[in-house]
């Protein structure tokens, strides 16, 4: 069964550092990759996904995450961050086999990022 | 609509009782996902609805559980003999018709269930 792995689940940073929260996930064959941002209070927002091609993808905010295939990772980075990136985040999985579409989330990493 | 919508946001219900909770995806959304967060934790998944059938219940805890979306649209978790352990965030999210382009799912607020 695929699964996602989040590696941190807490992580406290000062403005303007850099972030990379790692992904990984278990399924051998096509994904769909997502990461998912919720800041306090508020629903499930999508940073950014990957579906094929260029294996860095950007997304909103500074944002930007690298595919790679051979060690099944999707991890996230922003090269500074800042205050407002206080939130939790979560990486997701769809496993891609004869239109079966479920989507897996990972436990989440929380990030607070102090002035 | 809009977005996603679930109602009621917020449910406080005792031990025993029989709730429902009502997701009201985007229009035109064939899949339909619901999950379930505790604090702290990352989106459990329950069960997802392509058009009107389960294509996947297999997050389902157990046989107190059970979801509908009879006309392919709005969605109905039912949870009956609810327990204290049944405390959790429930959310729901819908995406457009599955194909190229990896379509992103949308998420609704939550409904917020309290078992006391």
């Amino acid at each position: 069964a695929q699964s996602v792995s989040q590696h941190n689940h807490h992580v406290i940073l000062s403005e303007a550092a850099s972030l990379e929260l790692g992904c990984n996930y278990s399924y051998g064959g096509t994904v769909n990759l997502f990461w998912y941002v919720q800041y306090p209070g508020q629903h499930l927002q999508l940073l950014l996904k990957y579906f094929s091609g260029d294996p860095l993808v950007k997304g909103i905010k500074g944002f930007e995450a690298e595919f790679i295939k051979s060690k099944f990772s999707f991890n996230l980075r922003k090269p500074s961050v800042q205050w407002s990136d206080t939130a939790e985040y979560f990486c997701a999985v769809i496993a891609r086999s004869g239109g079966y579409n479920k989507l897996i989330f990972g436990a989440g990493t929380r990030l607070a990022v102090h002035p | 609509g809009a977005g996603v919508s679930q109602t009621p946001s917020n449910k406080v219900t005792e031990k025993g009782k029989y709730v429902e909770l009502r997701c009201d995806p985007i229009s035109g959304h064939t899949a339909l996902y619901w999950y379930r967060q505790s604090l702290g934790q990352g989106p459990e998944f329950l069960i997802y609805f392509q058009g009107t059938g389960a294509a996947d219940d297999s997050g389902l805890p157990n046989d107190r559980f059970f979801a509908v979306r009879p006309e392919g649209s709005v969605s109905t978790l039912k949870i009956q003999r609810t327990e204290r352990g049944d405390s959790a965030v429930y959310l729901c999210a819908s995406r457009r018709d599955p194909g190229e382009g990896a379509p992103e799912a949308f998420f609704g607020q939550g409904t917020r269930l309290t078992v006391v």
